[in-house]
């Protein structure tokens, strides 16, 4: 079946313009999360959604960085005046629930880069 | 969630079992084992995950000690293709989890 898509798989961009980053998480997947990954880096959490709440947006790093979610399915980061620090691969993934053990299954990202 | 700890790299021929090891002598009784895998320039890909029954899917088997404190994920006839990060994660169910990476086992798959 279809996975995670994520688009636009890459993004070249000048440092002040706003991206928005869309993820298509796997039919049925209720949990969706964003996530982003620097150069040889780990993953760092961004914002978690149950349906289209968002009940964990700990890890957005500044309020230039919004996320929404529409019909429990499609959701869109948002980053706004764009920085040279924001630049790393944004990834999408879902999982069919907020409870229980179901694994997280990623996109390939989008690789962001602000000039 | 518990620490894991994994060897920092393999080698493995083609077309042989590639045994991945993993230790997470402080796994509590409701956490589960989660291997993921990252290829060059790709997401990272779910592979197996497992409570304390031994698993087995199209890609892998998960064979965890009785005792739990560490597990092995074997890819029975290694390619090219899986040459890629191996990550090892425990978590426990219930609730949203957010899924961080160690360091991993960088496995190399060599003709």
């Amino acid at each position: 079946g279809a996975g995670v898509s994520q688009s636009p798989s890459n993004k070249v961009t000048e440092k002040g313009k706003d991206v928005e980053l869309r993820c298509d998480p796997i039919s049925g997947h209720t949990a969706l999360y964003w996530y982003r990954q620097s150069l040889g880096q780990g993953l760092e959490f961004l914002i978690y959604f149950q349906g289209n709440s968002a009940p964990d947006k700990s890890g957005l790093p500044s309020d230039r960085f919004s996320a929404e979610r529409t019909g429990g399915s499609v959701s869109t980061l948002t980053i706004q005046r764009t920085q040279q620090e924001d630049s790393a691969v944004y990834l999408c993934a879902s999982s069919e629930g907020g409870q229980g053990h179901q694994p997280q299954h990623f996109g390939d990202g989008t690789r962001l880069s602000i000039l | 969630d518990a620490k894991t700890t994994q060897p920092t790299s393999m080698d493995c021929a083609e077309g042989r079992a590639a045994n991945l090891p993993c230790n997470h002598s402080t796994i509590s009784g409701n956490e589960y084992v989660y291997w993921y895998r990252q290829i060059h320039s790709q997401g990272p890909q779910y592979i197996i995950h497992g409570l304390k029954n031994n698993e087995t899917n199209e890609m892998a088997s998960l064979i965890i000690t009785e005792d739990r404190k560490s597990s092995t994920l074997i890819l029975p006839h290694a390619t090219l293709r899986d040459t890629a990060v191996y990550y090892c994660i425990v978590r426990a169910a219930g609730g949203y989890q957010k899924v961080t990476f160690g360091t991993g086992t960088k496995l190399q798959v060599i003709p």
